[in-house]
Parts: C-alpha cells; structure tokens; sequence
C-alpha cells in the first residue's frame, strides 16, 4: 500500500480484555516496527521485526505483550489482560532497511483501557 | 541520564523568525539521527536526517550533529504558523540494531 495502514484506529477495552492491534506495513519494506505513545511523551520502543523474525523485543513491557508478523509482512500486536496503565497511541512504523534509516509510521492505534 | 533529552518547551517565536530546536544524546556508539515532526493527534512525520558532523540543509530546515559534544540540532528559518507542533529527536541504539529511540519532544508554538 501506499502507506503504513493501523486498525482499529481507536479501541475501548475494558480492564482485563485482550486486545489485538495490527499493522500493515509499505509494501516490501523489510523492516517493522511497534512502539508505544503515552500522553505528552516521545514513543518508546516496543519490539522490531525483520520479515518474519522478531530480531529485538527487548522494549515489551511485560509477558502480556506479545507480537507477531508470521508472513513477514502484516504485524500484529496483542496485550493480553489489558491494564490501565496500557491506554496509550500505539504506533507502527516501517522502512525498507533496518540499520540507519527513518521510519515510516502508522496513523496509530489509540487504545483506552477503562 | 535519558537516552535522548529534549527541552519540552513550549518554544514560542513569532513568525518570520528562526526558531532552534536543541536535542542531547548519551550514546556515543550512535550513528543516526533524525529530526520528526508531529502534530496533535497525528502520528511523527520524518522532516530530517544526519548522520555526519556539520550542517545538512533542506528547504528551511537545517539539521546540525556535533558527535564530540554529544549534540544535534534543528533550525527552522522563517518560522510559519504551520510550523507549529511537536518535533521529535531520535537516534539509532547501536547495540539494539535498529530501534530509534526517541525524546520527549519540544512543543513549537509559532504566532502570527
């Protein structure tokens, strides 16, 4: 596509609910990445596939966060017994390489926890 | 000590005028850096990139890296209302491949 594609574009979860949040990235862009927007502050670094391999989740804030990209292509981002403290933009970016080049982003996800 | 510092702001300036935008690393392995822009309620938009000492320049914007003080800048010449928003510092984690990690960012305000 011609962009970067996130869905849903707004999700209410109640406390406790799994969600799943996805990401269609450029096509052919290799790399992809998910990162997480709390209000007033910069995104924070989630995890980053390179196709299908998730080369570096080191960003997941714990074992409820879990994301895949089994295609290498289309990603999905899954919290699972969702908190409060979760609510934030979720962001999904893409580039045609890895190292050293800016990301694309997503319009993002704004997820509500109540 | 934060990866990547930002003066939040708000930095006002009317319009017409250069507004400067400042940006502090502590990774000295970093190689990347990348200026975004992003407004309210939109997703970051990449306005510049730099990955070597000096100046790179792009229509008003110009991007400055001084990687022995640890240092990169934006300037935004002629300064217009739509100018207004967040920017965003970034920069490569080196021992983490190729996640960026971001500032908090610097709220421009830029009146007419």
């Amino acid at each position: 596509g011609a962009g970067v594609s996130q869905s849903p574009r707004y999700k209410v979860a109640k406390r406790g609910q799994d969600v799943a949040l996805r990401c269609d990235p450029i096509s052919g862009h290799v790399s992809l990445f998910w990162y997480q927007q709390a209000l007033g502050q910069g995104p924070e670094f989630l995890t980053y596939f390179q196709n299908e391999a998730q080369l570096d989740k080191s960003g997941l804030p714990s074992d409820r966060f879990f994301a895949e990209r089994p295609e290498g292509s289309v990603s999905t981002l899954k919290i699972q017994r969702t908190q409060q403290e979760d609510s934030a933009v979720y962001l999904c970016a893409s580039s045609a390489s890895g190292q050293g080049l800016g990301y694309t982003f997503g319009s993002g996800t704004r997820l509500t926890v109540v | 000590q934060k990866e990547v510092e930002q003066n939040s702001g708000p930095l006002s300036v009317p319009e017409g005028a250069i507004a400067s935008l400042n940006c502090t690393y502590s990774d000295r392995g970093s190689q990347s850096f990348f200026w975004y822009r992003q407004y309210s309620g939109k997703s970051p938009e990449l306005i510049m990139s730099i990955y070597s000492n000096g100046d790179k320049e792009d229509g008003r914007f110009t991007a400055q890296l001084n990687k022995a003080s640890q240092y990169v800048s934006l300037l935004i010449r002629d300064s217009q209302p739509s100018d207004s928003a967040t920017y965003l510092c970034a920069v490569n984690r080196p021992q983490a491949g190729t996640a960026l990690i971001f500032g908090k960012g610097t709220t421009l305000s830029v009146s007419s």
